[in-house]
């Protein structure tokens, strides 16, 4: 089955600078890839995804990247804000094979002011 | 509040007790997933429903463990004789039909068991 290794585990940048999480993800089956944003007391929240048909998506201040060959994602975050404390989880899924995302342990993002 | 909603929040029980948590997704979602979440970890997948049918239990569901969605709207998870290992975060998600095409899941609060 599919798995998702994610990395840092934790992430301290500066207000303002930016911060990438990468994940890597095992199954070439996957084809749709979700960022998930979780804050503290509540479930997870979608983000952005990318499907594996691009290799960029951008929205506003968030962007990820894919690398299809080398089974990587990443996600971009500039111009941080406090706002962005949480903890980020990757997640993979074969849309074609079947339905459940699996999730990487997350990065817990602490923006410092 | 048109979310998915999960009850309760907090539970305590004691090791041995049996305890059950409802789920009630967001009400045109065909689909609803449940996930268990531990300190320090991401969801790890534990079962979903395509309306009322269970299309997929992981290994980490036990006997012990029972999840059921009988008219094809709210879901049950009951866990029965707990065990300290259960104490965890049970997330509930649901998805719209075509979720499969969608991939989006929409997750409700959770369920927080804590086994003494």
């Amino acid at each position: 089955g599919e798995n998702v290794e994610q990395h840092p585990s934790t992430l301290s940048v500066q207000e303002g600078d930016s911060a990438v999480i990468k994940c890597t993800y095992s199954d070439s089956a996957s084809n749709y890839f979700p960022w998930y944003k979780q804050e503290l007391g509540k479930g997870p929240q979608l983000i952005i995804d990318i499907r594996s048909n691009v290799g960029e998506k951008k929205d506003q201040r968030i962007a990820v990247t894919l690398n299809k060959t080398a089974k990587h994602f990443s996600l971009h975050i500039t111009e941080t804000q406090p706002e962005d404390s949480a903890v980020y989880f990757c997640a993979a899924l074969s849309m074609n094979r079947d339905d459940k995302i699996i999730f990487g342990k997350g990065t817990r993002l602490h923006i410092l002011p | 509040d048109t979310g998915v909603s999960q009850n309760p929040r907090h539970k305590i029980t004691k090791r041995g007790q049996n305890v059950t948590f409802r789920c009630d997704p967001i009400s045109e979602h065909n689909r609803l997933y449940w996930y268990r979440q531990t300190l320090g970890q991401g969801p790890e997948f534990l079962t979903y429903f395509q309306n009322e049918a269970q299309l997929e239990k992981s290994r980490l569901l036990s006997d012990r463990f029972s999840a059921e969605r009988p008219k094809g709207s709210f879901s049950t998870l009951e866990i029965q004789r707990t065990e300290q290992g259960d104490s965890a975060m049970y997330l509930c998600a649901s998805s719209p039909p075509g979720g499969s095409n969608t991939g989006e899941l929409f997750f409700g609060e959770g369920s927080r068991l804590t086994v003494l």
